[in-house]
């Protein structure tokens, strides 16, 4: 099956440092990719959706410039966790769909992230 | 809007049982329905979905699920559980814009 690569899968860093993760579609093209926040024992709340070429779709609550979203190519998306604080620890998971269908939804394999 | 609803944050089973994850769902078109499980520290894979056509879904490593549209269920089944089932399951619905919106989750702890 299609194949999602996110990176890095742990990253640890200091309170008031960015830190940008990276989700590739390894052997597809991805029009759209999703980025998630999972909390410990909780479902995945989707954050933005990401399409090529253009700024992402940020669901409410969920500040555009804290977490800046790049799409610049139909196999690369990136997330950047700007400023980081401890509240931004979390479980981020990206998936990526290959036409307009999440029949071909594909996902990530998760970034955990701890801010000291 | 579209929703979900898993009952039972947390299902227990002895090994070679009944696998029974009930999830309801909420939509005011004809459904898109999920299923998905994650392994600790994970993303999330696909177990099967249904979109139209037999309501009864077969899926990877022997779970189905079937689409009742007059109980607004898809509940996933396994007819004998094995230790390798442990996870985390999440059902999900598709919205009119193509998102998915998942449920709360249900942990599947498979005793020896």
């Amino acid at each position: 099956g299609a194949v999602v690569s996110q990176h890095p899968s742990w990253v640890i860093c200091k309170s008031g440092t960015s830190v940008k993760i990276e989700c590739r579609s390894l052997d597809f093209q991805a029009t759209t990719m999703f980025w998630y926040r999972q909390f410990p024992k909780q479902s995945l709340m989707l954050m933005a959706t990401s399409n090529e070429g253009s700024k992402a779709t940020y669901e409410q609550g969920v500040e555009k410039d804290k977490f800046l979203i790049n799409h610049a190519s139909l196999t690369l998306s990136t997330l950047t966790v700007t400023s980081a604080h401890p509240e931004d620890s979390s479980f981020y998971i990206c998936s990526a769909r290959a036409g307009g269908t999440n029949e071909k939804l594909f996902f990530g394999s998760g970034t955990q992230l701890s801010v000291l | 809007a579209q929703s979900v609803t898993q009952l039972g944050s947390h299902v227990s089973v002895s090994e070679g049982a009944l696998v029974l994850l009930r999830c309801n769902y909420s939509s005011s078109v004809p459904p898109y329905l999920f299923w998905y499980v994650q392994y600790p520290n994970q993303g999330l894979q696909l177990l099967l979905k249904y979109t139209t056509g037999a309501t009864l879904v077969k899926g990877i490593n022997g779970f189905e699920a079937e689409f009742k549209k007059s109980e607004t269920s898809f509940h996933l089944t396994k007819p004998s559980a094995h230790m390798s089932d442990a996870a985390e399951y999440f059902c999900a619905v598709e919205d009119s814009s193509y998102k998915l919106i998942f449920g709360s989750g249900t942990r599947l702890l498979v005793r020896p």
